[in-house]
Order: structure tokens, then C-alpha cells, then sequence
């Protein structure tokens, strides 16, 4: 089945790490992104990828950073300069950049900063 | 930026029609209304979307007034499924960026 696979589902780590988030789609689409999402509130959109070896900030991506070496895979690191970082990660991608109705998000990661 | 408008909290029975109404007073001509749901921890499921007619999928059904300003969003039989946060966006179709606002959408809860 096609789809987006995000881990770990569940993500510990110390003050001062970084860590990586992995995202990894067999969809075949050409864009990526990535959003966060803290409790009751709606998604924020951190970093996108429209195609292979390029992505664009979106609007919170200060302590954030993303590679796109390959088209399926979109991995996040979450450095220790993010001042706050426990959250809810979710990774989506689309055929196109562009084309809103054909978002596939994955199951997400909830990072806790112990 | 929120766009949108929509009450924080719905509920409906079992086997009723879930009404979901959603404000965009200011959207604009090229500007398409979305509508997504995200159950608890789960990531965010495309619904529908339509730009001024109506529209209907195996899902639901989206009724869009005729000047635009606000929609609908319609299950027809919810199901204790159908319990989720239901968000309502409008975004330009052929946007280069293809990025999406999520606010804080409607917490539906169909109870049996």
C-alpha cells in the first residue's frame, strides 16, 4: 500500500540534543512538508519541498533544518537550538506542489523534551 | 493567517447529518475552500474541496453559498468514526507554495 511512513511514533530526548525525525513516502510525490502541531492548537508549518535537493522555510523553521537528498524520503532534525521542541510532528507530501486537495499526511511523531 | 472561521465544538447523534458551517468572508476569486479532519493523534485526512458549486464524494458533501462567503460541510450519517477535528481552508488551487493553513478547526463528537 502506498503511503507515508513517519518514526519513531514516540520520541524522548535530552536538553541540548538534536535529533532526526525520519519521513519516508512511496507515493511518487514531488512535494514535501513538514508541520508541527502543540496541544489544541491547529498546524504550523516548519519547512517544504517542492523537488529533490531543494526546500523553502516556512513559518517557524528557526531551530529547525531538513535535507531532500531523495525524492521519497524528507528527514527533519530538530536541533538544540529550538527553544521549545516537545510536539506533535506530521509530515505530508502532494503529487505537485500546488495541488491542495492531494495532501497525504503520515501518522506523526510526538517529541517530548525530557 | 486565518482566513476561516468556524465554532470551536459540534456535537451530533449517531446516524444524524453533522452540519459543519465555515466563515471566509474575505476569500478571494482564484481561492478554493478545503476540508480536511484529523482524529486524535493521527495526521490530517483530505475530505473535499470545490471552488463555488457543490460537491459531493463518498464522504461527505460541501454547499458553498452563492456569494462564497461560507460552506458546509456535510456527513450524512456520521458514525462514532466521524469524531474528529474538522478543518475548514481556502487557498489558491494553483498556488506555487501549495501550503495549507490549519487553525484550530471544529471538534466534532458524534456521541451513540
Amino acid at each position: 500500500d502506498g503511503g507515508i511512513t513517519q518514526s519513531p511514533k514516540y520520541l524522548f530526548r535530552k536538553e541540548g540534543q538534536n535529533v532526526t525525525l525520519s519521513c519516508e513516502q512511496n507515493l511518487n510525490h514531488d512535494a514535501m512538508y513538514w508541520y508541527r502541531q502543540d496541544p489544541g492548537q491547529g498546524l504550523r508549518l516548519i519547512y517544504y519541498s517542492q523537488i529533490v535537493n531543494d526546500f523553502q522555510k516556512g513559518d517557524i523553521a528557526e531551530g529547525y533544518s531538513v535535507s531532500r537528498e531523495k525524492k521519497e524520503s524528507f528527514p527533519l532534525t530538530v536541533t538544540s537550538a529550538q527553544k521549545n521542541p516537545t510536539a506533535f510532528y506530521l509530515c505530508a507530501s502532494s503529487p505537485k506542489s500546488g495541488r491542495n486537495y492531494g495532501y497525504t499526511f503520515g501518522s506523526g511523531t510526538r517529541l517530548t523534551v525530557v | 493567517d486565518a482566513k476561516t472561521t468556524q465554532p470551536p465544538s459540534m456535537d451530533c447523534a449517531e446516524g444524524r447529518a453533522a452540519n459543519l458551517p465555515c466563515n471566509h468572508s474575505t476569500i478571494s476569486g482564484n481561492e478554493y475552500v478545503y476540508w480536511y479532519r484529523q482524529i486524535h493523534s493521527q495526521g490530517p485526512q483530505y475530505i473535499i474541496h470545490g471552488l463555488k458549486n457543490n460537491e459531493t464524494n463518498e464522504m461527505a458533501s460541501l454547499i458553498i453559498t452563492e456569494d462564497r462567503k461560507s460552506s458546509t460541510l456535510i456527513l450524512p450519517h456520521a458514525t462514532l468514526r466521524d469524531t474528529a477535528v474538522y478543518y475548514c481552508i481556502v487557498s489558491p488551487r494553483g498556488s506555487t507554495l501549495g501550503r495549507l493553513y490549519f487553525g484550530r478547526g471544529t471538534q466534532l463528537t458524534v456521541w451513540p
